[in-house]
């Protein structure tokens, strides 16, 4: 059973708003979200980690409703450079649940177009 | 530099052929981790290390597959007897605590083609 589950793909378009939610129906009291956005031929990138409700940073806003069952990834007027694969993770490894809070999945490949 | 490095970028090797991946950590991080991408596929954990101790091994796909951490610096990811299924790009990633929070700071990989 897959631990998240995201959209395959998306398209958008330079300047709008971006959102891109992640289910985590089995996600566990001490389980973090954390999202990474990956380029081709580079290292995942770390983009931002909340725990509930929201965060936001520089680049991005993280949503989670209050059962924390799922949470959306919001970047604000997207441009081309933001194509890319964008990653949700969910765990907390240091608490006994091994490398679950690690693993990746297939991410969600994001297009922008001009 | 300031961030993760890998090295070799590429590496071919034959079938058979013993290979050696080498991970430079940032300075003074604790956590260490090494991950297997296939072409189109997210990256897939392999191990853990918590400066020199490997807490966890449990993605390692076989026991061709060996890595350590022996100064709780610079790892090295060892690949015996290489097969074709054995190709992906092997990304490392560190971090400067132990806990979940925060974030992992990925090198740009190491490309192995095996033929």
């Amino acid at each position: 059973l897959a631990k998240t589950t995201q959209p395959i793909s998306m398209d958008s378009y330079e300047g709008q708003e971006v959102n891109i939610t992640c289910s985590h129906n089995n996600i566990a009291t001490n389980d973090y979200i954390t999202w990474y956005q990956q380029f081709p031929s580079q290292g995942p990138r770390f983009i931002i980690q909340g725990y509930k409700t929201k965060v936001t940073n520089e680049v991005a806003s993280l949503f989670i409703p209050a059962d924390r069952k799922s949470s959306t990834l919001s970047l604000p007027r997207v441009s081309l450079s933001d194509t890319a694969v964008y990653y949700c993770l969910v765990g907390d490894m240091y608490s006994g649940g091994g490398a679950d809070g690690l693993t990746f999945g297939k991410g969600t490949h994001l297009i922008i177009q001009p | 530099g300031a961030g993760v490095s890998q090295s070799p970028r590429y590496k071919v090797a034959k079938r058979g052929q013993d290979v050696a991946l080498r991970c430079d950590p940032i300075s003074g991080h604790v956590s260490l981790f090494w991950y297997q991408q296939a072409l189109g596929q997210g990256p897939e954990f392999l191990t853990y290390f918590q400066n020199e101790a490997q807490l966890d091994k449990s993605g390692l796909p076989s026991d061709r597959f060996f890595a350590e951490r022996p100064e709780g610096s610079v790892s090295t990811l060892k690949i015996q007897r290489t097969q074709q299924e054995d190709s992906a790009v092997y990304l490392c990633a560190s971090s400067l605590g132990t806990g979940m929070t925060g974030e992992l700071f990925f090198g740009e990989g190491s490309r192995l083609t095996v033929l």
